[in-house]
């Protein structure tokens, strides 16, 4: 089947601390795959994608590398800010005509000044 | 410019009381339209989908059901809540370009 595993949280860090959170995936085909951030009060944003293999989403410092060996989207920050704290979510699209997406449980990362 | 509404924002119902969540895109025509909803603790779970007017599918057996009466407009509903529907219910649409969320709605059922 289909299914998204990612590190579980919470996450903590200080400021300008790295960031990694890890997401591993399980789908038939080529999906596409994507993190999503979730910011307090607010509904799901889209922070990056990919959409084969060894593509590099990237956006607000963010980056994540579709690995298809290892099956991984794991994403990564040189330095975290007080702002990046938010629920951060992996999900894959496996392209089918219905469309749906397939979540990872979502990490709740906290950065403290 | 597409855009999505979704409402209300928080919501608190008792027990046994009927749901309405409203959800409505604009700027496109005939989308795909999705319910998900994240229980605590856990990961985001697709309840509903719809391709088109009148047509609505179930992922999982449940509390709730599902309307689409007009192209744009997707209800989730239920006419008696439980504990368990507590959640954040997100309301979303795909376009070639790739998904759109609402904001949500956080319910919690008392």
């Amino acid at each position: 089947g289909n299914s998204v595993t990612q590190m579980e949280g919470p996450v903590t860090l200080s400021e300008e601390a790295f960031l990694t959170i890890n997401c591993t995936y399980t789908a038939t085909g080529y999906p596409s795959l994507f993190w999503y951030v979730q910011y307090p009060g607010e509904g799901l944003q889209l922070l990056l994608k990919a959409t084969k293999a060894d593509d590099k989403g990237s956006n607000k410092g963010f980056e994540a590398t579709y690995r298809k060996e290892t099956t991984s989207f794991h994403l990564e920050k040189g330095s975290v800010q007080v702002s990046d704290s938010a629920v951060y979510f992996c999900a894959l699209d496996r392209g089918s005509t219905l469309g749906r997406l397939y979540f990872g449980r979502g990490t709740q990362l906290t950065v403290w000044p | 410019s597409q855009t999505i509404h979704q409402w209300p924002a928080t919501l608190v119902q008792p027990v046994g009381s009927p749901l309405s969540l409203e959800c409505t895109v604009e700027g496109t025509s005939n989308p795909n339209l999705y319910w998900y909803r994240q229980a605590a603790g856990r990961g985001l779970q697709l309840l509903f989908y719809s391709v088109g007017i009148g047509q609505i599918s179930s992922e999982v057996p449940q509390n709730l059901s599902a309307s689409r009466p007009q192209d744009r407009q997707f209800i989730l509903s239920s006419k008696k809540l439980l504990l368990s529907d507590s959640g954040f219910y997100l309301c979303a649409w795909r376009s070639v370009y790739g998904y759109t969320f609402g904001s949500g709605t956080r319910l919690t059922v008392v």
